[in-house]
This record gives C-alpha cells, sequence and structure tokens, in this order.
C-alpha cells in the first residue's frame, strides 16, 4: 500500500496562475480533507470529504476549491494563487468521518507563488 | 471555538533527558487527543491518541500521554530521548460528534532539537 500520494510534491507559481493539487488513497478509507501548514501556525483544515460526492469548508477554505473525484481521490484548486497561499499542503484520509477515526497524511505539497 | 495551546515553540534536549511537551485544549465536553509527529522531510504520522478509559496512552517509540480533564491537557512524555527523536510534535484534538466531525484543531506545533 502506498497510503496517501500527493502530486506534485513542489511547485512555483506565479501571482494569479491557477493549479490543481492532486491526492489518492488506497486504503479506501471513506473520508479525505485538505490542510494547509504554515510555519508557527500548525495545521488548519481547508476542506474535508466526509464521503465521495460530498465536501465542507473547514477552517481557511477562501481562495480554494475542492473535488471528491471519486472514493480515491481527492484534488485542491487554486484558481488564482496569491503570495498568502504559500505554503505546505497535506492530503489525510481516515475510514470515516468520526472523532474517534485516525487521519493518515500524505508527504505534502510545497507551494511557492511569486 | 476550540483551540489548542502548545506551550513550547522549541525544545533543546540533550540525549537521555527526560522529555515533556505541554498541551493544553479549550472545550469542555467530550474530546479526543491525538499527538502526531512530523520528522525533517516527513509526512505527519500518528504517535498516539486518547478516546477514554485509561487516561495514560502510550504510544510508539517510547512515548505516552496523560489526559487530566480537570486541567484540559494531554501532556506528551518520554522518559530518555534519543536524536532521533528531534521532530516537530504536534497536538491535535476533536471534539464531540457535532459541526465539523472530521475538523481536527492542530495546535502550533513544538520542535524539538535532540543534541547527541
Amino acid at each position: 500500500n502506498a497510503g496517501v500520494t500527493q502530486t506534485p510534491k513542489f511547485q512555483v507559481l506565479k501571482t494569479g496562475q491557477s493549479m490543481t493539487l492532486q491526492c489518492a488513497q488506497d486504503m479506501n478509507h471513506n473520508s479525505m480533507y485538505w490542510y494547509r501548514q504554515d510555519p508557527g501556525m500548525g495545521l488548519r483544515l481547508i476542506y474535508y470529504s466526509a464521503s465521495e460526492g460530498t465536501t465542507d469548508k473547514g477552517e481557511v477554505p477562501n481562495g480554494y476549491n475542492v473535488s471528491r473525484l471519486n472514493k480515491r481521490e481527492f484534488s485542491l484548486r487554486l484558481e488564482s494563487a496569491a503570495p498568502s497561499q504559500t505554503s505546505v499542503y497535506f492530503c489525510a484520509s481516515s475510514v470515516g468521518l468520526a472523532p474517534v477515526e485516525t487521519q493518515y497524511f500524505g508527504p505534502g505539497t510545497r507551494l511557492l507563488v511569486l | 471555538a476550540q483551540s489548542v495551546s502548545q506551550h513550547n515553540h522549541h525544545v533543546i534536549l540533550s540525549e537521555a533527558a527526560s522529555l515533556e511537551l505541554g498541551c493544553n485544549y479549550s472545550y469542555g465536553g467530550t474530546v479526543n487527543l491525538f499527538w502526531y509527529v512530523q520528522y525533517p522531510g516527513q509526512h505527519l504520522q500518528l504517535l498516539l491518541k486518547y478516546f477514554s478509559g485509561d487516561p495514560l496512552v502510550k504510544g510508539i517509540k517510547g512515548f505516552e500521554a496523560e489526559f487530566i480533564k480537570s486541567k484540559f491537557s494531554f501532556n506528551l512524555r518520554k522518559p530518555s530521548v534519543q536524536w532521533s527523536d528531534t521532530a516537530e510534535y504536534f497536538c491535535a484534538v476533536n471534539a464531540g460528534y457535532g459541526g465539523s466531525q472530521g475538523n481536527l484543531i492542530f495546535g502550533k506545533g513544538t520542535k524539538l532539537s535532540v543534541k547527541p
């Protein structure tokens, strides 16, 4: 099992450009998440998907959109990148959407917006 | 709103020293508590978790944490650290079943540097 995979690993964008971060999991998990990690801020939830076909906003959704393409894949889209979106983005998944479920994280995508 | 406070931003210890990292949360109801670790260049991994039962939880690599409900705390401990424990440690809380059920609230993290 590869677990949670993310592509790309690193990306540089210019302000205003768009891009999609890809995430896939092979653990047959129902729930998937996108976080951003900034120095001194910990991880903050952007969006999550309780199950295939549903998505919900997290703590910091502005400037992002998501698509739960199927059970395995959950993508994060930046329509018009801004320097404030420079961050490390982590995808995670869990068996189900309940407080007791452990989330498993991917390796992260480091994004630099100039 | 729920929040998680990790008191130490950066802790520097020598090998074999004992470790205690503080974590306090703000929520009065039922909580589920987690400690995650991020080794340099790697993704987050679960160290241990508390859902219910014995408030002293043992995790991987000799780590343990104690849930003290009256103090809203879930401090991480290890009796003797190793150089390989150098990492960033994150406390996280998920409270109850209402609202954003999947929402883990993370603390800002504590960097641990262990000197050989």
